[in-house]
This record gives structure tokens, C-alpha cells and sequence, in this order.
């Protein structure tokens, strides 16, 4: 299957500082890109759609300004979490079109202290 | 209505026999079928796509498909515990211009007992 890279897999940081997650499509080319968050023993939320060379599409209750996609490139996408607090400490998960599917990338566990 | 519905579970079957996962979508016009495979703490590895009404078999994994009752289910033949996991259906949803997404459902959480 195809290969969707994440990185960092876990991070912990500090209570308003930001955090960058970035998201790579190693074997393919991906114009859309999508970011989930999910909480322990809850079901993806999809926060984004995130396509190359345009703004990305939050879905209704993520706060554009604190959440930032960036996707410059059809194999990176990265978000950015601003001014993290604690209540943003979730597991972010990204994943890449291809075809009419999608591919996960590993996932990032945000812890913020 | 939610857009997939599944049971959540927990499924528990022995080893060795079949599982059998169920889900129903609103979207009429869904044309991509998905069944994604979460074991805990980690993120969802894609096992099954269907695209078209009747069965798709892959290994031990057939995925079944009946538009007409917006009905997918995926069972597991010969379920080991390493089979134990959360399985997510993901229906392909149109979402405007010449995006779509994928809708989760809230997964299946399935235990298989040695």
C-alpha cells in the first residue's frame, strides 16, 4: 500500500507554545491531504481538508487561526498547533488521498503540560 | 441520522470463527466503500475498499456490499486474536467542487478470544 510518513510520532510541550506536525506522502502525490484528531477511546474527528496550493477547509467548530495547514507541496502537509493548552492533548492523525481512498499516516501523540 | 453507524461493540468471537461487521450510510449517492482497521494507540491501516453491490474477498476479509439497503459489512474467516482490534467503515462522501471525503463511522471494537 501506499506510504504515508508523520513526524514527530509523540511530542510534549509546553502550555502556549506551538507545536508543527508534518505529514509526507512518500510513493505518490497528494493533492488533498485530510488532519483527524481523535481522543482516547473516541472516533476520528476530521478537523481539515487540507489541498496543495490552497486554503485548507476546517470543518465546523476547529478554529482556523489556532489550527494552521500548510500544503505546499502535492507530498507535504503540516499542521500547526498555536499557543497549545492542555485540552489540545490528543492523538493528530493525517492522511492522504489516493485514488478514491486514503492512506494514515503513524499518528502524533500531543501531550501539552 | 448519522451519516455511518456501526455498532460499537465490544464484538467478542473465539478463535477461529467468523466475524461478521456491520454498517449503514445515509448518503444514497455514496459510490466508495472502506474498511479500516485501529489497533489501540496506533492510527488506522486501510484492509478493504469496495466500490460495487455484491462480495469482495481478500484473504480471510470479505467485504459486502448492497447499495440498494445502504448496507456494507466485512467478515473475518478463521479470526485470530491478532484480528482484535477497532475496524472503522469510511464511506467516500461528496463535499463540493471536485472534493470528496471520507466519513467515518464510530468503529467496531472486536475481541477475539484464544
Amino acid at each position: 500500500g501506499a506510504v504515508v510518513s508523520q513526524h514527530p510520532s509523540r511530542v510534549i510541550c509546553k502550555s502556549g507554545t506551538s507545536v508543527k506536525i508534518e505529514c509526507r506522502s512518500l510513493d505518490f502525490q497528494a493533492t488533498t491531504m485530510f488532519w483527524y484528531r481523535q481522543f482516547p477511546k473516541q472516533s476520528l474527528m476530521l478537523m481539515a481538508t487540507s489541498n496543495e496550493g490552497s486554503k485548507a477547509t476546517y470543518e465546523q467548530g476547529v478554529e482556523k487561526d489556532k489550527f494552521l495547514i500548510n500544503h505546499a507541496s502535492l507530498t507535504l502537509s503540516t499542521l500547526t498547533v498555536t499557543s497549545a493548552h492542555p485540552e489540545d492533548s490528543s492523538f493528530y492523525i493525517c492522511s492522504a488521498r489516493r485514488g478514491a481512498g486514503a492512506f494514515f499516516g503513524q499518528g502524533t501523540r500531543l501531550t501539552v503540560v | 441520522q448519522k451519516e455511518v453507524e456501526q455498532n460499537s461493540g465490544p464484538l467478542s468471537v473465539p478463535e477461529g470463527a467468523i466475524a461478521s461487521l456491520n454498517c449503514t450510510y445515509s448518503d444514497r449517492g455514496s459510490q466508495s466503500f472502506f474498511w479500516y482497521r485501529q489497533y489501540s494507540g496506533k492510527s488506522p491501516e486501510l484492509i478493504m475498499s469496495i466500490y460495487s453491490n455484491g462480495d469482495k474477498e481478500d484473504g480471510r476479509f470479505t467485504a459486502q456490499l448492497n447499495k440498494a439497503s445502504q448496507y456494507v459489512s466485512l467478515l473475518i474467516r478463521d479470526s485470530q486474536p491478532s484480528d482484535s482490534a477497532t475496524y472503522l467503515c469510511a464511506v467516500n462522501k461528496y463535499s463540493g467542487g471536485s472534493n470528496y471525503k471520507l466519513t467515518f463511522g464510530k468503529g467496531t471494537l472486536l475481541t477475539v478470544n484464544p
